[in-house]
């Protein structure tokens, strides 16, 4: 059982569509990022959301932490080619980050 | 800037074979972790450190074993190769403090057991 859940764990969209993916838990974390992975390349942080409530942009991103510190959502704006990847939400848990199933994103031109 | 370093990239073995991977760091972060990739499943966790001397075992410990010796490096050790440990490998170097852990990962070791 996966303490996070991420949902969908596929996604094919166009070009200018907008989407949002979930990240779950029954767990409270510390803090929660989100990670974009390409193939063969290892996970990059996008961003780290701390505060209960707390939303953060990063260009056509926003991320928002849940009042309660147990879910987060990424939602993408006129979605690009260029974002295609796999999103990965991880909770931290002290030292240790525990990792969602990811997304799969796919936008097609 | 390096960041963090991960020998091999890619690597074939037979079962029952041994083999260490190795993962080194130069930010001077206390945390390291070692996890594996697999479709479907993200990243889980097989070890982790939280400083040099300290080790503690994350979901799917069996089969490995590490050690911290220097804030450096934490490689990660293959007793004895099973195919049920072929998939992809990455090593994370941790900050923590303030409230927030963020992770650097290495590019990867594709391990195959045949």
């Amino acid at each position: 059982t996966q303490l996070l859940e991420q949902s969908p764990q596929f996604l094919s969209i166009q070009e200018g569509e907008n989407l949002t993916v979930y990240c779950n838990s029954s767990s409270v974390f510390s803090s929660l990022q989100w990670y974009r992975q390409e193939p063969g390349e290892g996970p990059v942080l996008l961003v780290t959301v701390v505060t209960g409530g707390e939303v953060k942009k990063l260009k056509r991103l926003t991320f928002q932490f849940g009042d309660a510190r147990k879910d987060s959502s990424l939602h993408i704006t006129a979605a690009q080619p260029g974002d295609t990847g796999l999103y990965l939400c991880a909770g931290a848990q002290g030292g240790k980050l525990i990792f969602g199933q990811g997304t799969e994103l796919s936008v097609k031109p | 800037n390096a960041g963090v370093t991960q020998t091999p990239k890619f690597q074939v073995l037979k079962t029952g074979q041994s083999m260490t991977l190795q993962c080194a760091q130069d930010m001077n972060h206390e945390y390291m972790s070692w996890y594996r990739q697999d479709p479907g499943m993200g990243l889980r966790l097989i070890h982790y450190s939280v400083g040099a001397g300290i080790t503690d075992q994350g979901e799917v410990p069996n089969g490995y074993n590490v050690s911290r010796s220097t804030t450096e490096d934490f490689p990660l050790r293959l007793l004895s190769a099973a195919p049920s440990q072929t998939s992809v490998y990455f090593c994370a170097s941790s900050y923590s403090g303030q409230g927030r852990t963020e992770a650097f990962f290495g590019q990867g070791t594709r391990l195959t057991v045949v």
